[in-house]
């Protein structure tokens, strides 16, 4: 099966400009999340959808990003403006339904954003 | 505050030899998880552990589970300069409406040849 896929792969910004991201999950997989993963760091859960409706968006910093998943398919991830501090690396996974996570998730390659 | 913490940071060892990363964590789980990341890239699911088992093989990994220490080890043996990568721990949380995975900072691992 073809995996998730995000856009763009890099990404250079100055601060206070605005940035989308874009992810196609594994088809027919409900869930879909999106992580920040700053360097050194591990992956921190931003958002997360099952089919087009938030379940938890608990730690995204809503002033400044937003996200959202039309028809349970695709989504995107904003961020306006942006911070130095976001400068991270933006990962999105989707697994098949809340207790299909019991198999692990699948990860797109990432978006690396750098806020100058 | 994370739920998983991988010990040691980082570790350096030559091929050939094993490698053991542990992971701590705090509350209680329904599964624990490693995943492992090349620079640059996503992150890739290696293998998962239930609450109920105790041990698990997959190749060249064996993961261990002691949910009375909560706590989590991965071995891969005979490591190979291919195995150099960041591998996270995650740990799956126990509520029942939804499911929310937490990544531990990670263990970077270095194998030299």
């Amino acid at each position: 099966e073809a995996g998730v896929a995000q856009s763009p792969r890099y990404k250079i910004i100055e601060k206070r400009q605005s940035v989308a991201f874009w992810c196609n999950p594994i088809s027919g997989h409900a869930t879909l999340y999106w992580y920040q993963q700053i360097l050194g760091q591990g992956p921190k859960l931003l958002i997360q959808f099952q089919n087009n409706g938030v379940v938890d968006d608990s730690q995204l910093p809503k002033d400044r990003f937003s996200a959202e998943r039309l028809k349970g398919v695709d989504s995107t991830l904003k961020i306006q403006p942006a911070k130095l501090e976001d400068s991270a690396v933006y990962l999105c996974a989707s697994s098949r339904r809340p207790g299909q996570a019991s198999y692990g998730y699948t990860f797109g390659s990432g978006t690396r954003l750098t806020v100058v | 505050s994370q739920q998983g913490e991988e010990d040691p940071q980082a570790l350096s060892i030559q091929e050939g030899e094993n490698a053991t990363m542990n992971c701590s964590y705090k509350t209680s789980i329904n599964n624990l998880q490693w995943y492992r990341q090349n620079s640059g890239r996503g992150l890739v699911h290696l293998i998962l552990i239930r609450s109920n088992e105790r041990e698990k093989h997959s190749g060249r990994l064996r993961v261990t589970l002691d949910t009375s220490k909560k706590s989590s080890s991965l071995l891969i043996t005979a490591s190979r300069a291919a195995d150099t990568a960041s591998y996270f721990c995650a740990t799956l949380g126990m509520k029942t409406s939804y499911d929310k995975v937490i990544f531990g900072p990670g263990t970077s691992l270095s194998v030299i040849p």
